[in-house]
């Protein structure tokens, strides 16, 4: 019974592509996050949500929208993908202390 | 955001207690101290946190310093599958809503030996 899934776990895409990651949380959390982990291994905030409002937004490209249809989900999209967006997406939610990720998603532009 | 310094790798031998060492000097009154774990391959893990007073839970011991400039997590009986990247955070206070900006730094590459 998995507490935060994302979806799809790998991605493969051309450059100029627009593509989709999922998340949910079963966990009755607030917060949801979306966090970037690069081939250096840092892992980087990129937005945070509150029931379904945007609380932080880490100066990333707007080419990543967020969107929350619900509490429970909190999903990314990617328009025209580039090379450097390569990466593992993690997805996050929290309420207070303990903030539980996902398995995260493996986005590989080629 | 307080910073915080984490030594790049220790190794430990499995059964022993491994000791994760993190300064933070420029913590203020209200931050709290987050230890998380990212095992390869995976998500973050929550460990345990803590404002001034040692704690504990099923994972680890969280003691930190009476001036809360530096804090050690510690595994008593580290296992091989303790072998893992973690992470001590010091997130800002921005609202009431928690850790919701968690800045992950290097953290310390502990290698659990056989």
């Amino acid at each position: 019974d998995t507490a935060v899934s994302q979806t799809p776990k790998y991605l493969v895409t051309q450059m100029g592509n627009d593509k989709s990651i999922k998340c949910e949380q079963n966990l009755g959390h607030d917060t949801m996050y979306w966090y970037k982990q690069d081939s250096k291994k840092f892992l980087k905030i990129m937005f945070s949500y509150n029931n379904k409002e945007l609380i932080i937004n880490e100066t990333v490209p707007n080419r990543f929208s967020p969107k929350s249809p619900d509490k429970a989900h909190l999903n990314l999209h990617i328009n025209s993908l580039e090379l450097g967006d390569s990466a593992v997406y993690f997805c996050a939610s929290s309420q207070l202390a303990e903030a539980f990720f996902g398995q995260g998603t493996r986005l590989t532009v080629v | 955001d307080a910073k915080t310094t984490q030594p790049p790798s220790m190794d430990c031998a499995e059964g022993r207690a491994a000791n994760l060492p993190c300064n933070h000097s420029t913590i203020s009154g209200n931050e709290y101290v987050y230890w998380y774990r990212q095992i390869h391959s995976q998500g973050p893990q929550y460990i345990i946190h803590g404002l001034k007073n040692n704690e504990t839970n099923e994972m680890a011991s969280l003691i930190i310093t009476e001036d809360r400039k530096s804090s050690t997590l510690i595994l008593p009986h580290a296992t091989l599958r303790d072998t893992a990247v973690y992470y001590c955070i010091v997130p800002p206070l921005i609202s009431n809503f928690g850790n919701e900006k968690l800045t992950f730094g290097t953290g310390t590459r502990l290698t659990i030996i056989p």
